[in-house]
């Protein structure tokens, strides 16, 4: 009974390449997230939707397209791939309100070649 | 300047020892405060929220200065399992909902 989950866990790729991770909230949260946390350790938001409506889109390349299908479901989709992508990606929900705890997904781990 | 401040570490402490981390932000309109708890290679999760007034949840007592913008988190009593990075975290913009702004983390690695 995993909370917040993501596919694949890890995903190594060329350079070019288009590939999408895929993450399910069962938690009955209306809000989802995105994050990227570098190699750095620094963990920086990437995206927010609030019943599939997309809310925060920080200064994310257009490479990078999210997608909502459901409250439940938040995609990310990278096209042509690029060497600095190379990250661990977050996936997280929470019920709308800035006090609400944010739930992780156990991460996707990115390496691009 | 970062939004979010933190001394990176890693803090060495023995067992049963008090540890102090301290925090600073740059956003005066920044509305709720959190430690979340990063293990390696692990998810982050919320440790505790922060509080005005401060508040303790068992061996942990975190406190927050508004005029200061400055957030600590004490540890007392350390065990072994508190070893993780501690992530101080802001919420900017409470219009918006939940949008975190997480430090750099403090790594602690509590030893025999």
């Amino acid at each position: 009974d995993t909370a917040v989950s993501q596919t694949p866990k890890y995903l190594v790729t060329q350079m070019g390449n288009d590939k999408s991770i895929k993450c399910e909230q069962n938690l009955g949260h209306d809000t989802m997230y995105w994050y990227k946390q570098d190699s750095k350790k620094f963990l920086k938001i990437m995206f927010s939707y609030n019943n599939k409506e997309l809310i925060i889109n920080e200064t994310v390349p257009n490479r990078f397209s999210p997608k909502s299908p459901d409250k439940a479901h938040l995609n990310l989709h990278i096209n042509s791939l690029e060497l600095g992508d190379s990250a661990v990606y977050f996936c997280a929900s929470s019920l709308w309100a800035a006090y609400n705890e944010q739930f992780f997904g156990p991460g996707t781990r990115l390496t691009v070649l | 300047r970062k939004e979010v401040e933190q001394d990176p570490g890693p803090f060495n402490v023995p067992e049963g020892a008090t540890v102090a981390f301290n925090c600073t932000y740059s956003n005066s309109a920044s509305q709720s405060f959190f430690w979340y708890r990063q293990d390696c290679r692990k998810e982050p999760k919320l440790l505790m929220s922060v509080y005005s007034s401060g508040n303790e949840d068992g061996r942990f007592t975190a406190q927050l200065n508004r005029a200061s913008q400055y957030i600590s988190l004490l540890i007392r009593d350390s065990k072994l399992s508190d070893s993780a990075t501690y992530l101080c975290v802001v919420n900017i913009d409470y219009n918006q909902g939940g949008k975190l702004i997480f430090g750099q983390g403090t790594e602690l690695s509590v030893k025999p």
